[in-house]
């Protein structure tokens, strides 16, 4: 069964800062990996995703994030924290088998100080 | 514009009552899913369904019913067996494998 794990459920920057999120897995195939945005009362949004290919993976706003398959982690970045990526941020993983149910861990609360 | 919509936005029940929330998309999404979501808890699978007549469960169906009768709609009944239904419900729906979900604005329920 795969399983993400989201370690530090708030994280804290100031304005202009580096942003890290961090997020390990665990799948017993080659998985899938995706970042969620979500603001709140709201939908998600997705960020970025690593199907195949280059293992450093950009996404929307100035996120990226890296595969590293030797120690399962997939983390989120951004150079330079703005006051808008105050939000919720959900890694998921999903196999590659037919049905593709994604499983989230359970969220990372970015707060960005001024 | 393509997209999920989800309705009502904001939805109360009383004990005992069965609710339906509804989720509707015009992405010819094959796939669609639902999920509930706790503070602190991420989100959790409800129910999906990869084809129309078709759904199976997820890890918290318990509680709680679909029906699949065309593409466009997934809705979920939330029933009076649901002993905690206060929650934040998401309905996301899927293009293709490796495209991730597309997700709808979500319907928050609250027992009164």
């Amino acid at each position: 069964a795969q399983s993400v794990t989201q370690l530090g459920s708030h994280v804290s920057v100031s304005e202009g800062a580096l942003v890290l999120l961090r997020c390990n897995y665990s799948s017993s195939v080659p998985p899938y990996l995706f970042w969620y945005v979500q603001y709140p009362n709201q939908g998600l949004q997705l960020l970025l995703k690593y199907t195949t290919g280059a293992t450093l993976v950009k996404g929307i706003n100035g996120f990226e994030a890296e595969f590293k398959k030797s120690e399962t982690s997939f983390h989120l970045t951004k150079p330079s924290a703005h006051m808008s990526d105050a939000a919720e941020y959900f890694c998921a993983v999903s196999d590659t088998g037919g049905s593709e149910k994604l499983v989230f861990g359970k969220g990372t609360k970015l707060t960005v100080n001024p | 514009d393509g997209g999920i919509t989800q309705s009502p936005k904001y939805l109360f029940r009383k004990e005992g009552q069965n609710v339906t929330l509804s989720c509707e998309q015009n992405l010819n999404h094959d796939a669609m899913y639902w999920y509930r979501q706790d503070p602190g808890q991420g989100l959790r699978l409800i129910y999906y369904s990869q084809i129309v007549n078709d759904f199976q469960k997820g890890d918290i169906a318990e509680g709680y019913s679909v029906s699949r009768e065309k593409k466009e709609s997934f809705p979920l009944t939330v029933t009076s067996a649901q002993k905690n239904p206060t929650a934040f419900y998401l309905c996301a729906s899927k293009r293709e494998l490796g495209f991730g979900y597309t997700f709808g604005s979500g319907t928050r329920l609250t027992v009164v």
